[in-house]
């Protein structure tokens, strides 16, 4: 158990439907990110909060958006949906290691979203 | 921007056999390296990480990795496979921002690996 906690498990909705998957960070950690594990794109990293900012963004489409609360936990946000969103959702978490460069992602258990 | 590649997508070992999982890796700068475990139905599990320092890390359940500059890799191994090893394997490199400390995972597409009694 990496400490890193999603909600729902699950999650089976139609296409155009909304959204919203949550993630709460380990204790202490700052960061949260968020992947999409997908069959044909892989792992691929959407959006990255800091501390309640927005920090970097990767290939999140405009239908998603991400948002970081002050008590860190951080939902994703997924309207319009259509068929080729199915996914499973990772959110990571990382504490600032006081140095410039990379920290250490421990990833939650994941959201598995089936758009039908 | 950087990218990794996993040549194999499936490799099968024997319970008890040596494994080594390749990973290679391509980016402009010091790479920050690690390897991820995802058993089916869970989420990512870190085994080691690279960021400086001694080639050679040591991870969890046995596992090392090798970082080896000259040949942009960072290959898994393990001496002796346990069929619990049975999983999907993922290499990434994390991103250095200038100025500022966050990291942004670029994964490689997985190797599947299957452990026979």
């Amino acid at each position: 158990d990496s400490g890193v906690t999603q909600t729902p498990k699950h999650l089976i909705t139609a296409t155009g439907q909304r959204v919203t998957l949550r993630c709460s960070p380990r204790s202490g950690d700052l960061s949260v990110y968020w992947y999409q594990q997908s069959l044909d794109q892989g792992l691929q990293f959407l959006i990255q909060y800091y501390n309640g900012e927005e920090r970097a963004k990767g290939n999140i489409l405009e239908r998603f958006s991400a948002q970081q609360f002050p008590d860190l936990h951080s939902e994703l946000n997924l309207s319009s949906l259509e068929l080729g969103d199915s996914a499973l959702y990772f959110c990571a978490s990382s504490v600032p290691t006081g140095v410039r460069g990379v920290e250490t992602q421990y990833f939650g258990p994941g959201t598995r979203l089936l758009v039908l | 921007a950087q990218s990794v590649t996993q040549p194999d997508i499936h490799i099968t070992v024997s319970e008890g056999a040596s494994l080594e999982l390749r990973c290679n890796y391509s980016y402009g700068a010091t790479p920050y390296l690690f390897w991820y475990v995802q058993s089916p139905g869970q989420g990512l599990q870190l085994l080691l990480k690279y960021f400086s320092g001694d080639t050679l890390v040591q991870g969890i359940k046995g596992f090392e990795a090798e970082f080896k500059r000259s040949q942009s890799s960072f290959n898994l191994r393990k001496p002796s496979v346990h069929w619990s090893d049975a999983a999907e394997y993922f290499c990434a490199v994390g991103a250095r921002a200038g100025g500022t400390s966050y990291g942004k995972l670029t994964f490689g597409q997985g190797t599947i690996l299957t452990v026979h009694p």
